[in-house]
């Protein structure tokens, strides 16, 4: 079974600062997906990033980035020049290929302060 | 909001109460699923349903009882709870189980048990 780990229960960050945020996890797959999904107080879990496993290339969505080393078998993100909307949970999943359903971590909760 | 709403967004519950949770999905899409999240845990997925199949059920106990009439509306009836249920149920949607990687989720409901 997988496992996804996400070690800093707790971070925060200067506004305009960068931040990077931890996941390690664990598979016997060869090829799978990576997420980071952004829950704000009181709103909608969201996905930010995606990573798939065959791509060596590190996926970027505007401010938000990932590197990604597939034989350390992490996956962190890292938030640049950070806003006061970015106070979210952030959880990292991981999930199959050929499978149907999503593992998640327990989750990090980054504050930004102004 | 996104397209999946859920109501109500907060519910106290006796442990002898009968209620249910409702999920809605606007996005047309084939698949639902209804999560469990605690405080400091990854969320736990309970039940999945594809095309108003249930084709997951994750050792659920049988005081959780969903239902899916059609693909876009998803309940879970409630019975007889223990306050360790207290938690926040989320509801998610994806395209179909194929694409389960990409979920869009409902804000949850924060439900508090007596």
């Amino acid at each position: 079974a997988q496992t996804v780990t996400q070690s800093q229960p707790e971070m925060s960050v200067q506004e305009a600062e960068t931040v990077t945020l931890s996941c390690t996890y664990d598979t016997s797959e060869n090829n799978y997906y990576l997420f980071w999904y952004k829950q704000p107080p009181s709103r909608q879990m969201i996905l930010v990033i995606r990573q798939e496993a065959y791509k060596q290339q590190n996926a970027t969505e505007n401010r938000f980035s990932v590197n990604f080393q597939k034989a350390a078998k992490s996956f962190s993100l890292k938030i640049s020049d950070s806003q006061l909307g970015d106070t979210a949970m952030y959880f990292c999943a991981f999930g199959e290929t050929s499978g149907s359903r999503l593992t998640f971590g327990e989750g990090t909760q980054l504050t930004v302060n102004p | 909001e996104t397209g999946v709403t859920q109501t109500p967004r907060h519910l106290v519950m006796g442990m002898t109460n009968k209620k249910s949770l409702k999920c809605e999905q606007h996005l047309g899409h084939n698949a639902m699923y209804w999560y469990k999240q605690s405080a400091k845990k990854p969320l736990e997925l309970m039940f999945v349903y594809s095309l108003e199949e249930r084709v997951e059920n994750n050792s659920v106990p049988s005081r959780f009882s969903p239902e899916c009439p059609n693909s876009s509306h998803l309940f879970l009836h409630l019975h007889t709870l223990q306050p360790e249920d207290s938690a926040l149920y989320l509801c998610a949607s994806s395209q179909d189980r194929a694409h389960y990687y990409e979920q869009y989720f409902g804000p949850g409901t924060r439900l508090t048990v007596t």
